[in-house]
């Protein structure tokens, strides 16, 4: 499989704190970028999805693509304990292809 | 939204045995369905795509054999843990993919099976 690599942390950040998240795909020719939230035991949670390179904003959080240097990152403002959780970096090659996980980071927000 | 049903969401079976996992889509077709397995602290791992109608496509490593897909129906794929041992135990999950307009990002995912093999 194609790889996607982060940093699986602990990353652990206090209350109101921003969070930055990072995430390396290898294949070159990947075209949709995901990151989810997965609470221990549960599926994945859809937080963001990039398709183009630059920023991508919804709320507290920012998706950030560079298909040059193969890096998307996630941030996230005003951290709160309940976005604790581990967040997954997927990617895709073509709409309708099968997502390609990577490990995960554990992301804990201290109160 | 579009929605996966996943059966059952824990089971523990004896080894040597069989386990059959089931993901039925509710409330629309879903033509590919992907399974993933997931041990602890790791990330999830494709296992195969299965297309209705036609042979799964399994991932380099996964034993066909072992693992047996049947996507029969637009509504319902299947996975067989086949002669389980305990080194099977782990988190499966499936997803499917919806349109866009249904399901941000366009997968949509079963809410996962827990597989503890004794």
């Amino acid at each position: 499989q194609k790889e996607v690599e982060q940093n699986s942390g602990p990353l652990s950040v206090p209350e109101g704190a921003i969070a930055s998240l990072n995430c390396t795909y290898s294949d070159r020719g990947s075209q949709s970028f995901f990151w989810y939230r997965q609470y221990s035991g549960k599926s994945p949670e859809l937080i963001m999805s990039i398709y183009s390179n630059g920023d991508k904003e919804d709320g507290r959080f920012t998706a950030q693509l560079n298909k040059a240097s193969q890096y998307v990152s996630l941030l996230i403002r005003d951290s709160q304990p309940s976005d604790s959780a581990t967040y997954l970096c997927a990617v895709s090659r073509q709409a309708g292809t099968a997502l390609i996980f990577g490990k995960g980071t554990t992301l804990s927000v201290s109160s | 939204g579009a929605v996966v049903s996943q059966h059952p969401s824990r089971v523990i079976c004896k080894s040597g045995t069989s386990v059959k996992i089931e993901c039925r889509s509710l409330d629309f077709q879903a033509t590919t369905m992907f399974w993933y397995r997931q041990f602890p602290k790791q990330s999830l791992m494709l296992m195969a795509t299965s297309n209705e109608g036609s042979k799964a496509t399994y991932e380099q490593g996964v034993e066909k054999d072992k693992f047996l897909i049947n996507h029969a129906s637009l509504t319902l794929s299947t996975l067989t843990v086949t002669s389980a041992h305990p080194e099977d135990s782990s988190f499966y999950i499936c997803s499917a993919r919806a349109s866009l307009d249904r399901v941000p990002g366009g997968y949509t995912f079963g809410s996962g099976t827990r597989l503890t093999v004794v």
